[in-house]
């Protein structure tokens, strides 16, 4: 099965704009765009920020945006805050109707 | 509102079947737009997709686990569980249960989870 890789760790001041990267080996992950970022805290359920590499369902704050090109997908957060800090996976649905999920990457707020 | 809440034990010996049992309120399981699904943490690591159930009973198997992964559906008790067989210590995890969208390029995530449950398997 195909994997997705992540960065274990970024981190970034408040205010500033950080942006972790996924990349994808499988051609569905590089010809479509059904990836998805989940963030998790500590003991917590992750949570969708954004799906479809781009769009934000409700209540999400635009601060957190995506992007992808080619085999690589990215979730940019900006203008940082102390509640960011938390983990985030990269996930692509497979048109086989499998799930990917990335390593995760643990982002911490200086 | 949504909620699904995840039960069964939280201690499992070696080589039995890991029994999980989620429970839906707040709406239907016999939605056509929705798989329900289970995804697990090993403590310390990543999530890992471990499959889907739609109400018809169709279900969608992680390759990895589909030879000892049973999911089924309930919907008249608005459950669905999982059944893992022959376990090992490194099924040792937080398993949740969550909604997935069926359709592709619009609600192709999981939006709605159970808190989790922690199922150590030990003897």
């Amino acid at each position: 099965q195909s994997a997705l890789t992540q960065p274990a760790s970024v981190s970034g001041s408040p205010g500033q704009s950080i942006t972790i990267a996924c990349t994808g080996t499988s051609s569905d992950f590089v010809a479509y765009n059904y990836v998805s970022w989940y963030q998790q805290h500590p003991g917590k359920a992750p949570k969708v920020m954004i799906y479809d590499v781009s769009s934000r369902p409700s209540g999400i704050s635009n601060r957190f945006s995506g992007s992808k090109s080619g085999n690589t997908a990215s979730l940019t957060i900006s203008g940082l805050q102390a509640e960011d800090e938390a983990d985030y996976y990269c996930s692509s649905y497979e048109l086989t109707g499998d799930v990917l999920f990335g390593g995760g990457t643990k982002l911490t707020v200086l | 509102q949504l909620q699904l809440q995840e039960s069964g034990p939280g201690l499992v010996k070696p080589s039995e079947t890991l029994s999980l049992t989620c429970t839906v309120s707040g709406g239907s399981i016999s939605i056509n737009s929705y798989y329900w699904g289970w995804v697990r943490q090993p403590p310390g690591k990543g999530l890992e997709w471990i499959g889907f159930v739609f109400y018809s009973g169709n279900t969608f198997y992680s390759p990895s686990l589909q030879s000892r992964l049973t999911i089924s559906v309930d919907t008249s008790k608005n459950q669905f569980s999982l059944k893992l067989s022959s376990v090992t210590a490194t099924d040792t995890s937080v398993y949740y249960c969550a909604r997935h969208g069926t359709a592709y390029g619009y609600n192709d995530y999981f939006d709605y989870w159970g808190q989790g449950i922690l199922v150590t398997v030990s003897s």
